[in-house]
Parts: structure tokens; sequence; C-alpha cells
């Protein structure tokens, strides 16, 4: 079966401190979506690309988070610099838009830990 | 912002029964998507709904979408203990480019 691929798996940096978040999407995906999942904001969409460009990153910090896609399999998120609020379970999901969206593939996600 | 609301946020039911979740919006969907997310684990694609008033099954699972496309629900009938979950509804507007995901219903099983 063809999965998304997200690394790494977990992650405990101190605060203050960069990082960053890889995801390779299934190979024909054209979407990609960035999300983070807390206990008290559930599911939360920060950003998601078409094509790799950019749609939608109204639902990101903008100060301190940034996504991109530098290649087709490719997608990446920082954070610049980590604060504890950061900490969370971030997932990346591919899907194929082709008149309209089928269902997404969710990785198996980054749990990080910002102490 | 455009929700979906998802009822109840907790369900324990005794292995055997039935259990059903509800997702309800103000605004008419273009689509709305099921996930099922085991502990741990990521959520996983479950059935996609695009048409007003559509059913489909999938073995116990009964997904419906409403007819004024405005609520969805799913029902499992004669739980078993790999039902246990979280399961979410993610509701679509305008094009069905991306969805918003509800709070989602936590289903415990008793065995």
């Amino acid at each position: 079966d063809a999965r998304v691929t997200q690394t790494p798996r977990d992650k405990v940096t101190e605060m203050g401190q960069e990082v960053t978040m890889r995801c390779q999407p299934i190979l024909g995906h054209n979407t990609v979506f960035w999300y983070r999942q807390t206990m008290m904001q559930g599911l939360e969409l920060l950003a998601y690309f078409r094509n790799r460009a950019p749609l939608d990153d109204s639902g990101m910090p903008k100060d301190r988070f940034s996504a991109e896609m530098p290649d087709a399999t490719l997608a990446t998120l920082k954070i610049q610099p980590s604060e504890p609020r950061d900490s969370a379970v971030y997932f990346c999901a591919s899907g194929l838009v082709r008149g309209y969206l089928y269902g997404y593939t969710f990785g198996s996600g980054t749990r990080l830990t910002v102490v | 912002g455009q929700q979906v609301m998802q009822i109840p946020q907790y369900q324990h039911v005794q292995e055997g029964e039935d259990f059903t979740t509800y997702c309800n919006s103000s605004t008419t969907l273009s689509n709305i998507q099921w996930y099922k997310q085991r502990p741990g684990g990521h959520p996983v694609f479950l059935i996609q709904l695009v048409k007003s008033g559509e059913v489909k099954k999938q073995k116990r699972l009964t997904f419906q979408f409403g007819e004024a496309k405005k609520n969805s629900s799913l029902h499992i009938t004669a739980t078993q203990t790999t039902d246990v979950g979280t399961y979410f509804c993610a509701g679509g507007w305008g094009g069905y480019q991306k969805v918003t995901f509800g709070t989602g219903t936590k289903l415990q099983v008793i065995p």
C-alpha cells in the first residue's frame, strides 16, 4: 500500500530551538496538507499545497511557522523558534484533486515536545 | 469560520451494541468525509459522501448524508472491540478542495 512518510517520528527539543518536520507524500498525489492535533484543539489545518504551490496557510502562526514544498517528493514544516505551546502531533496528509478531492492519506505523524 | 459539530464526544458501549455518531454544519456542505483514528495512530479515510440523501455501507458501518447536506451520521451495527477509536467527520464547502474536521467521537467498546 502507498503511504505518506513523515520524519522524525518523535522530537523533543528545548524552547527556542528550530524544528524541521519532513513529509514524503504519495507519488501522484497533487495536494499536501499539514495538520496539528492536540487534545484541546483537535485537528487543525495549518497549511496546504496544490502542485507544490501554497494555497492556504491561514491556520499557521506566520511569525514562527513556515511550510514549503521544495519538490514534489518533499514537504517541510519548520518552527523557529519553538515554544512549549507548539507541543502536539503534526500530521502530513496527501490527496489527489482531480475535479474534486478524494480522501486524504495521513502519515504516522511527528510527536513534538517542546520543553 | 466554517465548522462541523460532532456529537457525542465520548461513547461507551457493550460489545454487540450499536453505535451512532452525528455531524452537523450550520451551512450546506459540498461533501463530507469520515475518518477513524485508533489510539496512538493516525486518521484513516473511511468514505466520502457527496450527494444529498446518500447512504453508503461498509460491512457493519452505514454512512448517511442528510437531504439538506447539513448533517451526516455514521452508524456501526453490533460493535466489536476492533471498532475502538475516534471517529471524525470532515466537511467541505464549495469545490471539494479541503475539509474541516469535526471534534471527533471517541468510542470505547466494553468486552
